[in-house]
């Protein structure tokens, strides 16, 4: 069950916009999209964005998803010392009928 | 808003057994799937297994088919994993996570602490 590809690190300056990306295939990221998670160091994920890119309550609108092809993309704005994270994408491979997660990207806020 | 709370793990030599437990409150617990999934020390997340709301729809990672066991009872708003054959490299923190729908999808909208599962002679 190979897991979706996401960069290692990515570092950005305060203020600056990080977009995040996340490569999967047709049968995850490409037909089921693909979702967001957050996880500071010592706590448990927190969901950032659904499959179908929407937020849930109480998340920044700083935040935002999409999808283009079997890529999906998280882009944050206006980067805080709060964002700096370890950010997972997670999508339902329909043909496995599993969850498949991506290896993380840790965002640096310089 | 929904609480999730893990027990059940510890410090198990290979080969023994564990059975972990999830004790869901503050929503309907028989409307939505549930995950158990792990994080090795250091590691990325690690999708374990699934359950649909009513548990006739279950699905396992390759890495514990046929050694894991996910159950739920809706009665008692509780999920379980029963985790036999325990190798070293199951070694992770534990988390249970609730969809957000009655099957499995990859929405898994809250997630609890965790709880740590050490394999070790």
């Amino acid at each position: 069950q190979a897991g979706l590809t996401q960069p290692p690190s990515v570092s950005k300056g305060l203020r600056q916009t990080a977009t995040l990306t996340c490569t999967g295939n047709s049968n995850n990221v490409g037909n089921q999209g693909a979702a967001w998670l957050q996880q500071h160091q010592g706590h448990p994920p927190k969901l950032l964005s659904y499959r179908n890119n929407n937020r849930p309550s109480g998340i920044s609108e700083r935040l935002s998803a999409s999808r283009s092809g079997n890529t999906a993309s998280l882009t944050i704005t206006g980067l805080q010392p709060e964002d700096e994270a370890d950010y997972y994408c997670s999508s339902w491979d329909s043909s496995l009928s599993v969850v498949v997660f991506g290896g993380g990207t840790k965002l640096t806020v310089l | 808003e929904a609480h999730l709370v893990e027990s059940g793990g510890g410090l198990v030599q290979p080969g023994r057994s564990l059975r972990l437990s999830c004790a869901a409150s503050g929503f309907a617990f028989d409307d939505y799937a549930m995950h158990w999934v792990r994080q090795a020390p250091g590691k990325g997340l690690e999708w374990v297994s699934g359950i649909s709301w009513n548990s006739g729809s279950i699905g396992y990672a390759d890495s514990v088919k046929g050694r894991f066991t996910i159950s739920r009872d809706n009665a008692k708003n509780s999920l379980y994993l029963q985790m036999n054959s325990l190798r070293p490299e199951d070694t992770a923190l534990y988390y249970c996570a609730k969809d957000s729908g009655y099957e499995t999808t990859a929405d898994l909208d809250y997630w609890g602490q965790g709880t740590l599962v050490a394999v070790s002679s």
